[in-house]
């Protein structure tokens, strides 16, 4: 049982490429959220997912797209990468509404947009 | 929507003595309440959580404590050891998302030995 894992650990973009990364849970949890990490910033929702084939936007949704075309699978998107958006990126999962049941964390990707 | 202040943001202690992190929210309607633990490098693991029909909740040396009329809670460490050292963060539900927690901005808590 891995729990939460993600893909790629790390990661170094130009300005205006593109990336996908990637997060898989193997506990079956309906919810699934996207979240960065920035210093002095705490935690901030991107986007969630309350099931397969949905998604919704959280706190700072904008730059990003996500999907959730298999339960297990939520990709997030970075279409044109900017420097801003350098930041540690950690996926979550609960089995219920997260706010009201523990939620899971990756291991998180770092990224930077040079 | 939920707004979460944690303070301090960084907290010293000797091994052996407590240690005390203190957060507030704004939305009354919020009802649940937990705290993470992330160590370096690593994601943010849950600890300990309270929900706000209970005041207070212990689970070995951690305690967390919920005030809803001050809208505040607080998380207490007794006997702190240096593998204690820490990011801890604490959140609170967003009704208004549903679904999401809004989290403090963290606190680091180093105990020296």
């Amino acid at each position: 049982n891995a729990g939460v894992t993600q893909t790629p650990k790390f990661r170094v973009l130009k300005t205006g490429q593109s990336m996908t990364l990637l997060c898989a849970q193997d506990m079956n949890h309906e919810y699934m959220y996207w979240y960065r990490q920035d210093p002095g910033m705490g935690l901030r929702l991107i986007h969630y997912s309350v099931g397969e084939g949905t998604t919704a936007k959280g706190e700072v949704p904008d730059g990003y797209n996500v999907s959730r075309l298999k339960k297990q699978n939520f990709l997030l998107g970075l279409e044109s990468a900017a420097p801003s958006q350098t930041s540690v990126y950690f996926c979550a999962s609960s089995s219920t509404s997260g706010s009201g049941d523990t939620q899971y964390f990756g291991p998180g990707t770092r990224l930077t947009v040079l | 929507g939920e707004n979460v202040e944690q303070h301090p943001s960084t907290l010293s202690v000797q091994e052996g003595d407590s240690a005390v992190i203190k957060c507030t929210y704004s939305d009354s309607a919020s009802n649940y309440f937990p705290w993470y633990k992330q160590e370096l490098g690593k994601g943010p693991q849950l600890i300990i959580d309270i929900r706000s029909n209970v005041g207070e909740k212990k689970d070995q040396r951690i305690a967390v404590t919920l005030n809803k009329t001050a809208k505040h809670f607080s998380l207490h460490i007794t006997e702190t050891q240096p593998e204690d050292s820490a990011v801890y963060f604490c959140a609170a539900s967003d009704n208004q998302a549903g679904t999401a927690l809004i989290f403090g901005k963290g606190t680091t808590l180093s105990v020296s030995s």
